[in-house]
């Protein structure tokens, strides 16, 4: 069993569409958790990070359950824009450790 | 500010071969990691460097070996190359511990390919 698990998509969904992509994790340690996202043939780039409470940035939105040892990420409104892959990633610790990556679930935002 | 990077973009290799690959991290980072991503995959942590010396390494062989210098830069080493090593290896750097929520930012990567 992989350690950080995603559904691989694709997602194809029309412009606006709201879109949301689950995450689990085995590694009861793991301390920080993270949305990165990477497109086509580029580097990952974090998005956000994921905390207890929940946060959002503009139209994203993060969940994080640490009982059920869950995290998604909502997208509102998707753009065009957002068509990437998207890493669920988690890290035992602080930035020292190892991040621990998803296989990415890909989004396809259609005009 | 720079960020974090990588020499070379692409490199063209034969099996059997070695190769070295490079990395500066981001200004104010004293530690790097090393990513191995396979297409298709999410990246696979390879090994980190601070303070000169690996600290964690993951599920890979000798074949693949690191560096750290003073100026915290980096080296990725792997010998004897297979066609299997083949992938995206991307450098990531973080700075040192600060509040536990710093994570790390990444390089654009080297591809290689192994013939």
């Amino acid at each position: 069993r992989k350690e950080v698990e995603q559904d691989p998509g694709p997602f194809n969904v029309p412009e606006g569409a709201t879109v949301a992509f689950n995450c689990t994790y085995s590694n009861s340690a793991s301390q920080s958790f993270f949305w990165y996202r990477q497109d086509c043939r580029k580097e990952p780039k974090l998005l956000m990070s994921v905390y207890s409470s929940g946060n959002e940035d503009g139209r994203f939105t993060a969940q994080l359950n640490r009982a059920s040892q869950y995290i998604s990420l909502l997208i509102r409104d998707s753009k065009l824009s957002d068509s990437a892959t998207y890493l669920c990633v988690v890290n035992r610790g602080t930035g020292r450790r190892a991040l621990t990556f998803g296989s990415g679930t890909r989004l396809q935002v259609q005009p | 500010d720079a960020g974090v990077t990588q020499s070379p973009t692409h490199l063209i290799k034969t099996r059997g071969q070695q190769v070295t690959l490079r990395c500066s991290p981001k200004s104010g980072h004293d530690t790097v990691s090393w990513y191995q991503q396979a297409l298709g995959q999410g990246p696979q942590f390879i090994f980190q460097y601070y303070e000169e010396e690996e600290r964690q390494r993951g599920n890979f062989p000798d074949r693949f070996s690191g560096h750290q210098f003073p100026n915290y830069s980096s080296e990725l080493n792997v010998n004897a190359l297979l066609l299997g090593d083949s992938a995206l290896y991307l450098c990531a750097s973080s700075p040192r511990l600060a509040g536990g929520r710093e994570t790390q930012y990444f390089g654009p990567g080297t591809r290689l390919l192994v013939l």
